[in-house]
Protein backbone atom coordinates (compact mmCIF):
# COMPACT_ATOMS: atom_id res chain seq x y z
CA UNK A 1 0.00 0.00 0.00
CA UNK A 2 1.16 3.71 -0.14
CA UNK A 3 2.90 5.12 1.87
CA UNK A 4 3.23 8.52 3.74
CA UNK A 5 3.25 11.28 1.20
CA UNK A 6 4.16 14.54 1.67
CA UNK A 7 4.04 17.64 -0.66
CA UNK A 8 6.45 19.74 -1.77
CA UNK A 9 9.13 17.58 -1.27
CA UNK A 10 11.51 21.35 -1.65
CA UNK A 11 10.80 24.64 -1.35
CA UNK A 12 12.45 27.83 -0.86
CA UNK A 13 10.79 30.89 0.60
CA UNK A 14 12.02 34.12 1.61
CA UNK A 15 11.69 35.75 5.44
CA UNK A 16 7.87 37.07 6.12
CA UNK A 17 6.24 34.60 3.76
CA UNK A 18 4.41 32.02 4.94
CA UNK A 19 3.96 28.48 3.83
CA UNK A 20 1.32 25.56 4.01
CA UNK A 21 2.81 21.61 3.78
CA UNK A 22 0.62 18.65 3.27
CA UNK A 23 0.27 15.40 4.45
CA UNK A 24 -1.21 12.17 3.55
CA UNK A 25 -1.01 9.18 5.83
CA UNK A 26 -1.58 5.70 5.11
CA UNK A 27 -4.89 4.28 4.19
CA UNK A 28 -6.82 3.31 7.44
CA UNK A 29 -3.85 5.82 9.53
CA UNK A 30 -5.83 8.04 11.70
CA UNK A 31 -3.15 10.00 13.74
CA UNK A 32 -0.62 12.40 12.05
CA UNK A 33 2.45 13.81 13.52
CA UNK A 34 4.84 16.94 12.36
CA UNK A 35 8.76 16.89 13.54
CA UNK A 36 10.93 19.63 12.66
CA UNK A 37 14.30 17.90 11.93
CA UNK A 38 17.60 20.64 12.11
CA UNK A 39 21.42 19.59 12.36
CA UNK A 40 22.02 21.56 15.76
CA UNK A 41 18.02 20.16 17.31
CA UNK A 42 17.67 17.10 15.62
CA UNK A 43 13.59 16.14 15.61
CA UNK A 44 11.18 17.86 17.77
CA UNK A 45 7.61 16.92 18.29
CA UNK A 46 5.66 19.89 16.48
CA UNK A 47 2.10 18.45 16.81
CA UNK A 48 -0.16 15.38 16.58
CA UNK A 49 -3.56 15.53 14.78
CA UNK A 50 -5.98 13.01 15.41
CA UNK A 51 -9.91 12.63 14.23
CA UNK A 52 -9.41 16.25 13.49
CA UNK A 53 -8.35 17.32 16.50
CA UNK A 54 -4.84 18.50 18.02
CA UNK A 55 -3.86 16.02 20.67
CA UNK A 56 -0.58 17.13 21.49
CA UNK A 57 1.35 19.91 20.78
CA UNK A 58 5.01 20.41 21.02
CA UNK A 59 7.07 23.47 22.38
CA UNK A 60 6.98 25.93 18.85
CA UNK A 61 5.73 29.53 18.82
CA UNK A 62 1.90 29.89 16.98
CA UNK A 63 3.50 30.87 13.87
CA UNK A 64 3.79 27.19 13.58
CA UNK A 65 -0.16 25.49 13.45
CA UNK A 66 -1.87 22.76 11.70
CA UNK A 67 -4.90 21.09 11.25
CA UNK A 68 -6.48 17.62 9.97
CA UNK A 69 -9.14 17.08 7.65
CA UNK A 70 -12.22 14.27 7.60
CA UNK A 71 -9.85 12.15 5.21
CA UNK A 72 -7.27 12.14 8.04
CA UNK A 73 -4.73 14.33 5.26
CA UNK A 74 -3.09 17.18 7.52
CA UNK A 75 -1.55 20.14 6.87
CA UNK A 76 1.23 22.41 8.79
CA UNK A 77 1.23 26.21 8.42
CA UNK A 78 3.99 28.26 8.87
CA UNK A 79 3.51 32.32 9.14
CA UNK A 80 6.01 34.66 9.18
CA UNK A 81 8.81 32.56 7.91
CA UNK A 82 12.33 33.26 9.99
CA UNK A 83 15.70 32.30 8.73
CA UNK A 84 16.15 29.34 11.95
CA UNK A 85 12.92 27.71 10.43
CA UNK A 86 14.32 26.07 7.70
CA UNK A 87 14.40 22.48 8.18
CA UNK A 88 13.07 19.28 6.78
CA UNK A 89 9.68 18.60 8.37
CA UNK A 90 8.86 15.35 8.90
CA UNK A 91 5.14 13.86 8.96
CA UNK A 92 4.40 10.27 10.50
CA UNK A 93 1.19 8.40 10.46
CA UNK A 94 0.16 5.60 12.72
CA UNK A 95 -3.37 3.61 13.13
CA UNK A 96 -3.98 4.89 16.18
CA UNK A 97 -2.67 6.90 19.34
CA UNK A 98 -1.32 3.78 21.36
CA UNK A 99 1.86 5.04 22.43
CA UNK A 100 3.43 1.25 21.50
CA UNK A 101 2.98 1.27 18.41
CA UNK A 102 4.86 2.35 15.13
CA UNK A 103 5.32 5.60 13.53
CA UNK A 104 5.74 5.51 9.34
CA UNK A 105 7.01 8.53 8.47
CA UNK A 106 6.94 10.37 4.91
CA UNK A 107 10.61 11.48 3.05
CA UNK A 108 9.94 15.26 4.30
CA UNK A 109 9.90 18.63 2.84
CA UNK A 110 12.75 20.44 2.82
CA UNK A 111 11.95 24.49 3.64
CA UNK A 112 14.75 26.68 3.01
CA UNK A 113 14.20 30.22 4.34
CA UNK A 114 16.19 32.84 2.62
CA UNK B 1 9.69 14.52 31.73
CA UNK B 2 11.36 12.25 29.26
CA UNK B 3 14.61 12.25 27.66
CA UNK B 4 17.23 10.78 25.44
CA UNK B 5 20.47 10.67 25.36
CA UNK B 6 22.89 9.14 22.36
CA UNK B 7 26.28 8.56 23.59
CA UNK B 8 28.03 9.05 20.38
CA UNK B 9 27.27 11.42 17.81
CA UNK B 10 29.13 9.72 15.35
CA UNK B 11 30.25 5.78 15.16
CA UNK B 12 32.42 4.38 12.49
CA UNK B 13 33.30 0.69 12.11
CA UNK B 14 34.89 -1.92 9.57
CA UNK B 15 32.31 -4.14 7.33
CA UNK B 16 31.73 -7.54 9.28
CA UNK B 17 32.50 -5.95 12.73
CA UNK B 18 30.07 -5.73 15.42
CA UNK B 19 28.26 -2.57 15.96
CA UNK B 20 26.97 -0.86 18.81
CA UNK B 21 24.73 2.59 19.45
CA UNK B 22 24.50 3.60 22.65
CA UNK B 23 21.08 5.09 23.68
CA UNK B 24 20.05 6.19 27.42
CA UNK B 25 16.64 7.39 28.87
CA UNK B 26 14.96 8.94 31.35
CA UNK B 27 11.12 8.85 31.96
CA UNK B 28 8.99 9.37 34.63
CA UNK B 29 6.79 5.93 33.82
CA UNK B 30 7.51 2.76 32.35
CA UNK B 31 7.85 4.17 28.34
CA UNK B 32 8.34 2.24 25.15
CA UNK B 33 11.29 2.43 23.25
CA UNK B 34 12.12 2.66 19.69
CA UNK B 35 14.95 2.51 17.28
CA UNK B 36 14.88 4.41 13.73
CA UNK B 37 16.74 4.46 11.10
CA UNK B 38 16.94 6.89 8.44
CA UNK B 39 19.14 6.65 5.23
CA UNK B 40 20.20 9.44 3.15
CA UNK B 41 17.06 11.58 1.65
CA UNK B 42 14.69 9.00 2.88
CA UNK B 43 12.13 9.12 5.83
CA UNK B 44 12.42 7.11 9.00
CA UNK B 45 11.94 2.94 9.18
CA UNK B 46 11.00 1.73 12.68
CA UNK B 47 14.21 -0.74 13.32
CA UNK B 48 12.51 -2.42 16.33
CA UNK B 49 10.87 -1.31 19.45
CA UNK B 50 10.14 -2.38 23.39
CA UNK B 51 6.88 -2.90 24.97
CA UNK B 52 7.36 -4.00 28.30
CA UNK B 53 7.54 -7.58 26.90
CA UNK B 54 10.71 -9.57 26.39
CA UNK B 55 14.26 -7.26 27.69
CA UNK B 56 15.89 -8.47 24.23
CA UNK B 57 14.49 -7.29 21.11
CA UNK B 58 15.30 -7.86 17.84
CA UNK B 59 14.35 -6.29 14.54
CA UNK B 60 15.04 -5.83 11.15
CA UNK B 61 18.02 -6.51 8.99
CA UNK B 62 20.13 -8.09 12.16
CA UNK B 63 19.66 -5.77 14.57
CA UNK B 64 18.92 -6.10 18.45
CA UNK B 65 18.75 -4.05 21.15
CA UNK B 66 18.58 -4.99 24.89
CA UNK B 67 16.18 -3.11 27.23
CA UNK B 68 18.35 -2.64 30.68
CA UNK B 69 16.03 -0.82 33.13
CA UNK B 70 18.65 -0.91 36.27
CA UNK B 71 21.09 0.89 33.72
CA UNK B 72 18.17 2.97 31.73
CA UNK B 73 19.42 2.08 28.87
CA UNK B 74 18.18 0.84 25.39
CA UNK B 75 21.91 -0.18 23.17
CA UNK B 76 21.48 -0.78 19.51
CA UNK B 77 23.39 -3.91 18.03
CA UNK B 78 24.44 -6.17 15.49
CA UNK B 79 27.27 -8.59 14.93
CA UNK B 80 28.40 -7.89 11.69
CA UNK B 81 28.10 -4.37 10.28
CA UNK B 82 27.13 -4.14 6.57
CA UNK B 83 28.06 -1.29 4.09
CA UNK B 84 23.82 -0.97 3.34
CA UNK B 85 23.97 -0.52 7.47
CA UNK B 86 25.45 3.30 6.97
CA UNK B 87 22.79 5.80 8.22
CA UNK B 88 21.57 7.70 10.89
CA UNK B 89 19.76 6.12 13.29
CA UNK B 90 17.46 7.33 16.50
CA UNK B 91 17.05 6.31 19.65
CA UNK B 92 13.06 7.31 20.78
CA UNK B 93 11.34 7.14 24.12
CA UNK B 94 7.17 7.48 23.96
CA UNK B 95 5.71 9.96 26.39
CA UNK B 96 3.03 9.27 28.57
CA UNK B 97 0.29 9.14 26.33
CA UNK B 98 -0.88 9.50 22.48
CA UNK B 99 1.92 10.00 19.81
CA UNK B 100 4.03 11.96 21.20
CA UNK B 101 7.64 10.77 21.23
CA UNK B 102 11.08 12.21 22.23
CA UNK B 103 13.79 11.26 19.94
CA UNK B 104 17.67 11.63 20.61
CA UNK B 105 19.91 14.02 18.59
CA UNK B 106 20.87 10.71 16.71
CA UNK B 107 24.24 8.93 15.92
CA UNK B 108 25.77 8.82 12.25
CA UNK B 109 27.35 5.37 11.39
CA UNK B 110 29.81 5.08 8.95
CA UNK B 111 31.39 1.56 7.86
CA UNK B 112 34.32 1.31 6.31
CA UNK B 113 35.21 -1.25 3.34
Amino acid sequence: KAGVTQTPRYLIKTRGQQVTLSCSPISGHRSVSWYQQTPGQGLQFLFEYFSETQRNKGNFPGRFSGRQFSNSRSEMNVSTLELGDSALYLCASSRDRKNTGELFFGEGSRLTVL
Amino acid sequence: AQSVTQLDSHVSVSEGTPVLLRCNYSSSYSPSLFWYVQHPNKGLQLLLKYTSAATLVKGINGFEAEFKKSETSFHLTKPSAHMSDAAEYFCVVSGDTGNQFYFGTGTSLTVIP
